[in-house]
């Protein structure tokens, strides 16, 4: 079966805009999860979808938001982008509350 | 929060070599996974062990979750094994998995 799918793989800004990643989980799991890896920061929870609500949100400011559809695929949202949002996005689903995580290959965002 | 730590953070073996790499935890955990991140940056998943020993081909692991570590066997390392290696837990509380800083090993010929 697919694996979780994201698109854009690579993305280039200008500071200020705003963008929009997607995600696509693998057929039947109903959790995403999107994480923000770093140089300096490393591996970084951004937020987990279940069922179209948001059950877990990082310590991130408010320009990060995400949202997820009735067919799991999920969204996230940074507004104002900043040079420090630079960074790759990745996303993870699961079936459930257990399990293990599968993720997508990223979307590596360049902010200029 | 939980902290996790991993050892070595950077290991050079020479193809053919076996290597062991450990990831410590401070609390308990309902589950720990460990990923091989690629070149491109996907994290693959290589095991989900919350406790015990699971092998795949030339890689095991094993977890003992009462003494809060995890390691992860390489044996007869190939090119194709390099990269980053992340140990990344999961708790009740948290809702969510925190990764360790990760080993990177690189195999050369």
């Amino acid at each position: 079966k697919a694996g979780v799918t994201q698109t854009p793989r690579y993305l280039i800004k200008t500071r200020g805009q705003q963008v929009t990643l997607s995600c696509s989980p693998i057929s039947g799991h109903r959790s995403v999860s999107w994480y923000q890896q770093t140089p300096g920061q490393g591996l970084q929870f951004l937020f987990e979808y279940f069922s179209e609500t948001q059950r877990n949100k990082g310590n991130f400011p408010g320009r990060f938001s995400g949202r997820q559809f009735s067919n799991s695929r999920s969204e996230m949202n940074v507004s104002t982008l900043e040079l420090g949002d630079s960074a790759l996005y990745l996303c993870a689903s699961r079936w459930d509350s257990s399990g293990g995580y599968t993720f997508g290959s990223g979307t590596r965002l360049t902010v200029v | 929060g939980i902290q996790v730590e991993q050892s070595p953070p950077d290991l050079i073996l020479q193809e053919g070599a076996n290597s062991t790499l450990r990831c410590n935890f401070s609390d308990s955990v309902n589950n720990l996974q460990w990923f091989h991140q690629n070149p491109w940056g996907q994290l693959i998943n290589l095991f989900y062990i919350p406790s015990g020993t699971k092998q795949n081909g030339r890689l095991s692991a094993t977890t003992v979750a009462t003494e809060r570590y995890s390691l992860l066997y390489i044996s007869s390392s190939q090119t194709t094994d390099s990269g980053v290696y992340f140990c990344a837990v999961f708790t009740g509380t948290a809702s969510k998995l925190t990764f360790g800083t990760g080993t990177r090993l690189q195999v050369t010929l």
